[in-house]
């Protein structure tokens, strides 16, 4: 079945460490998007990839970096830069930036 | 994009319309009307979306008033798993923003 695959649901992290989330999707999407959602709270935009080898900041970008080197693929890095990386992390994908976004099942992360 | 308002929660019973209310006064004519829900620690679900007309679905109908400046979602027979939180969002051309949507309460 098509759809998007985030990896792992649960990642704990030490803090001063860098830590990547996977983002997949086999929708042949051109666009990928990167969100963070704290308890409570609507999504906030952190990266978005219009095609491949391109990409763009959203609200929140500071302390994320991402890279989009594949169509499937669109990994999230959490750095240490970012202070308060506790959050539920959320990915997309559409044909493009109008219509309706697909998006995974997220993966929480936390802080030792 | 314009912004939307809508309720923090609402209450409906089961097996009765649930209707979820969007105020998007400042909506430009090139904008959707998209409807999104998230059901408690996944992602978020498309339901509908519109641009003027009213439109319907497997999963819900959307009414759009007549000078685009709100729209109400209709669950037609609400059930314990639509129990979740409703976006409402204003789409052109600009990238998709979520606000803190409806969370929608399903009564047994």
């Amino acid at each position: 079945d098509g759809g998007i695959t985030q990896s792992p649901k649960y990642l704990f992290r030490k803090e001063g460490q860098n830590v990547t989330l996977s983002c997949e999707q086999n929708l042949n999407h051109d666009a990928m998007y990167w969100y963070r959602q704290d308890p409570g709270q609507g999504l906030r935009l952190i990266y978005y990839s219009q095609i491949v080898n391109d990409f763009q900041k959203g609200d929140i970008a500071e302390g994320y970096s991402v890279s989009r080197e594949k169509k499937e693929s669109f990994p999230l890095t959490v750095t240490s830069a970012q202070k308060n990386p506790t959050a539920f992390y959320l990915c997309a994908s559409s044909m493009d930036t109008t219509l309706p976004q697909h998006f995974g099942d997220g993966t929480r992360l936390s802080i030792l | 994009d314009a912004k939307t308002t809508q309720p923090p929660s609402m209450d409906c019973a089961e097996g009765r319309a649930a209707n979820l209310p969007c105020n998007h006064s400042t909506i430009s004519g090139n904008e959707y009307v998209y409807w999104y829900r998230q059901i408690h620690s996944q992602g978020p679900q498309y339901i509908i979306h519109g641009l003027k007309n009213n439109e319907t679905n497997e999963m819900a109908s959307l009414i759009i008033t007549e000078d685009r400046k709100s729209s109400t979602l209709i669950l037609p027979h609400a059930t314990l798993r639509d129990t979740a939180v409703y976006y409402c969002i204003a789409v052109g051309d600009d990238k998709i923003i979520f606000g803190k949507g409806t969370r929608l309460h399903i009564l047994p």
